[in-house]
Parts: C-alpha cells; structure tokens; sequence
C-alpha cells in the first residue's frame, strides 16, 4: 500500500510559467515533508522541505504548501526554468521510532519546454 | 551540501558472481542509508544504519548485506549477484537528530547477466 503517491507521472509546462507538483499521503503520522529532484544517472539532490506545523515554506523560485487537511502537498516553482526539467520526488517522515526513513512517491517528470 | 561518493558507478556482471557497492562520505554523518530504485518506480529503503556497528534492514526485502565499521564508510554486499538483482542501487547520509534531509550519492547501475 503505497503511503506516497504522486498521481502525475508527467507534466509539461512552458519556460517562465509556473510548475505545479502535487503530492498526496495517507499515513496521518507523517510530520516532515520533502521534495527532491534528480537528474537522469544521478543521485536525487534536496530541494525543498516543511515541517507539519507550517503550511507553506518557501526558498528562492521554490515553495513548498502543506494542507494537512487534504493529506495534500505540492510544491511550485515560479519562474520554471530549462534547468528544471528532471523526476522530481515527494518524501515523507513519520515521528517516534520511524523517523528514521524517508517514504518516496513514484515521482513526476517535469519538462520544460523553452 | 554533502559529500557522498559511490562506487562504481557502473557494472555489469555475471549472475553468482560476489560484489560489493562502495559508499563513502566526508560529512562526518551518523546515519547512511541504501536504497533500490528501479525505472519509474519509488525509492525504497533497503538498509540504514545510526552508527558504527548499526545495521538495521529497510522496508523491503533484500538478500544484500551490510557493515558499518567506520563512520563514513557504508559497503553493500551481494554474495551471488542474480538477474533479480539489477537495479539502481543509491547511498545516502543525514546529520543526528532533527535533521532530516538525506543527501544522495550518485548511486549504481547494477547489471546482472
């Protein structure tokens, strides 16, 4: 039963728009959230992250909304560069002794198109 | 942002064959992880460790082992390599308590023939 999931497995959005990823959970432990990004042949590299006391962090073209309510998370980048187009990966973190891990969604593909 | 190396990046090899994935990081990181990523699919976690001489499996089951007898070193180990096997294999690292964000190695394209 995944606890992750990411329902796009691919977007396409124009140069200079904004990218929407989206991002549901189902484990109502999870208290950390985090987006990576990874290229073709590499390791996935750290974006963005919010705790579940907050809705929304935001870093730089990046921002990361948490509604708790929905179990729902996604994360925008504004204005979407060429430079952006790669699988970007939801993560989640659950508190106690399961903290430890991180549980990845499938992943999205994002393409930007110049 | 961590430094966290693997090798080999790469490799092909025959089915029984014995291998072992490098992980290394300079970070000074108690916690190393492996996971298993196969094409369009999730990551999943295959071992971890908190520490020197703690290892702990992971959520999916692996007949890979591994040791962590120094810090910053964290090798995976099949005994018999088999075509089940082939998959990306990724190491990554985090600092203690209240940090949560792992960094990455680039990982290992596993192919077994």
């Amino acid at each position: 039963d995944q606890q992750v999931k990411q329902n796009s497995p691919s977007l396409s959005v124009q140069e200079g728009r904004i990218s929407i990823l989206n991002c549901d959970y189902t484990n109502s432990m999870f208290d950390y959230f985090l987006w990576y990004k990874k290229y073709p042949a590499e390791g996935p590299t750290f974006l963005i992250s919010i705790s579940s006391i907050k809705d929304k962090n935001e870093d730089g073209r990046f921002t990361v909304f948490l509604n708790k309510s929905a179990k729902h998370l996604s994360l925008h980048i504004v204005p979407s560069q060429p430079g952006d187009s790669a699988v970007y990966f939801c993560a989640a973190s659950a508190r106690g002794f399961g903290n430890e891990k991180l549980t990845f969604g499938t992943g999205t593909r994002l393409t930007i198109i110049p | 942002e961590a430094d966290i190396y693997q090798t080999p990046r790469y490799l092909v090899i025959g089915t029984g064959k014995k291998i072992t994935l490098e992980c290394s990081q300079t970070m000074g990181h108690d916690k190393m992880y492996w996971y298993q990523q196969d094409p369009g699919m999730e990551l999943h976690l295959i071992h971890y460790s908190y520490g020197v001489n703690s290892t702990e499996k992971g959520d999916l089951s692996s007949e890979s082992t591994v040791s962590r007898i120094r810090t910053e070193h964290f090798p995976l180990t099949l005994e018999s390599a088999r075509p089940s096997h082939t998959s990306q294999y990724l190491c990554a690292s985090r600092r203690g308590q209240g940090a949560y964000e792992q960094y990455f190695g680039p990982g290992t394209r596993l192919t077994v023939t």
